[in-house]
């Protein structure tokens, strides 16, 4: 049984440029949640998609945009990167069922230059 | 005020005693409560949840709730050098699909 994935695991890139990361679900597992962690820090919500919709977002400004396919993937993009976008982004996976019980990915670390 | 507070540590405990993790929250609509642990490196892991007032075992491990409070602990009876990582304290609201994370605290157990 494959747990969350998320590719890739590294990324540099330069100011202004845009990303995008992906994630690939528990097997079984319908939502899917996206978390900014700079270093010394918790995981900070960007916001959760179920059924291709963004249920909730939190605090981040509209560069960050997301979207969930049929198959319950998700990509996370960030558009005019900014030197503090620098930090992991963890992908992670719930049923709707049990929301309250998610799985993470190993996330990507992403670099700004 | 920072939504969910933790000591960022590190707390030192020599093998086999038992640590004491602290967390307090500021929004009383919180109804989950969870804790993680984080290795090094790695993605967190859910350790514990819980969900009422009082407390709640799993193996080696005891969360506690005090919601009149605002704050949750997580004990770890009879530590161990791997569970040397940091662990954080996480919230939700009923029916939210937002979890709050803490800063988390480090843990180092001394063998």
């Amino acid at each position: 049984d494959a747990g969350v994935t998320q590719s890739p695991t590294h990324l540099i890139k330069t100011r202004g440029q845009q990303v995008t990361l992906r994630c690939s679900p528990k097997s079984g597992h319908d939502t899917v949640s996206w978390y900014q962690q700079a270093l010394g820090q918790g995981p900070q919500f960007i916001f959760q998609y179920y059924e291709e919709e963004e249920r909730q977002r939190g605090n981040f400004p509209d560069r960050f945009s997301g979207h969930q396919f049929p198959n319950y993937s998700s990509e996370l993009n960030v558009n005019a990167l900014l030197l503090g976008d620098s930090a992991l982004y963890l992908c992670a996976s719930a049923v709707r069922a049990d929301q309250e019980t998610q799985y993470f990915g190993p996330g990507t670390r992403l670099l700004v230059l | 005020q920072k939504e969910v507070e933790q000591n960022s540590g590190p707390l030192s405990v020599p093998e086999g005693a038992i640590a004491s993790l602290n967390c307090t929250y500021s929004d009383r609509v919180s109804q989950s409560f969870f804790w993680y642990r984080q290795y090094s490196g790695k993605s967190p892991e859910l350790i514990m949840s819980i969900y009422s007032n009082g407390d709640k075992e799993d193996g080696r491990f005891t969360a506690q709730l005090n919601k009149a409070s605002q704050y949750v602990s997580l004990l770890i009876r009879d530590s161990q050098p791997s569970d040397s990582a940091t662990y954080l304290c996480a919230v939700k609201r009923n029916g939210g699909f937002k979890t709050i994370f803490g800063a988390g605290t480090r843990l180092f157990v001394k063998a």
